[in-house]
């Protein structure tokens, strides 16, 4: 298993255009988690999938990100007109169903610019 | 509000010595974990506690859970170089859930 993939790694987009970040979580977490990270701060929890079903979405989440994971499996994050304010770090994490002890694999990031 | 603070912000060290990293809430956490961050990566996941008072080891390093379940410390013995990065506590609330709030971080650097 090659861990929490995260596509792409960078990514630099005028203000205003709409931009999507994949995340491929190990195959057998039915968990996955997207968090935002600023530079020198801890992550902020964003949304979280079990399975297909998206569980739980923070009120830092405005109406222009949305987060998708069809089948179970891989995760969209769409950020639409795109504010200077999103720049940050877009982590990615998975988590099996087997309790706290496993805790989260991280991807590393989807680092976004807005200029 | 952070729910989860974390001290210091920053430490810089010399190589060989001792340190302590906490992190502290007024809320209470079912569980706790700890995370290294290094630079354009994602947190690893260095440890997970759970009882209150609990105390795990992970070579240099000496993790404890407050009794009540609202703080935490991190201790290195003897610090290296390859101990430097960002040190991140992430506490769950609530026996059901599985999502985890992260503290501000530490970011530590030790000096050869």
């Amino acid at each position: 298993d090659t861990g929490v993939s995260q596509n792409p790694r960078h990514k630099i987009t005028k203000r205003g255009q709409n931009v999507t970040f994949r995340c491929d979580p190990i195959s057998e977490h039915n968990r996955l988690y997207w968090y935002r990270q600023t530079l020198g701060q801890g992550p902020e929890f964003l949304t979280y999938f079990q399975n297909e079903a998206q569980l739980e979405k923070s009120r830092l989440l405005s109406d222009r990100f949305s987060a998708e994971r069809p089948k179970g499996s891989f995760s969209t994050l769409e950020i639409q007109r795109t504010e200077q304010g999103d720049s940050a770090m877009y982590l990615c994490a998975s988590s099996p169903n087997r309790g706290f002890s496993y805790g989260y694999t991280f991807g590393s990031g989807t680092r976004l610019t807005v200029v | 509000t952070q729910l989860l603070e974390q001290s210091p912000q920053f430490l810089s060290i010399q190589e060989g010595e001792n340190l302590t990293v906490y992190c502290n809430s007024s809320s209470v956490f079912s569980s706790l974990q700890w995370y290294r961050q290094e630079p354009g990566e994602g947190p690893v996941l260095l440890v997970t506690v759970v009882t209150g008072g609990e105390v795990k080891k992970l070579k240099r390093l000496t993790f404890q859970f407050g009794d009540a379940r609202k703080d935490s410390s991190l201790h290195i013995t003897a610090a290296q170089p390859g101990d430097t990065g960002l040190y991140l506590c992430a506490g769950a609330r609530g026996s059901g859930t599985y999502k985890y709030i992260f503290g501000t971080g530490t970011r530590l650097k030790v000096l050869a």
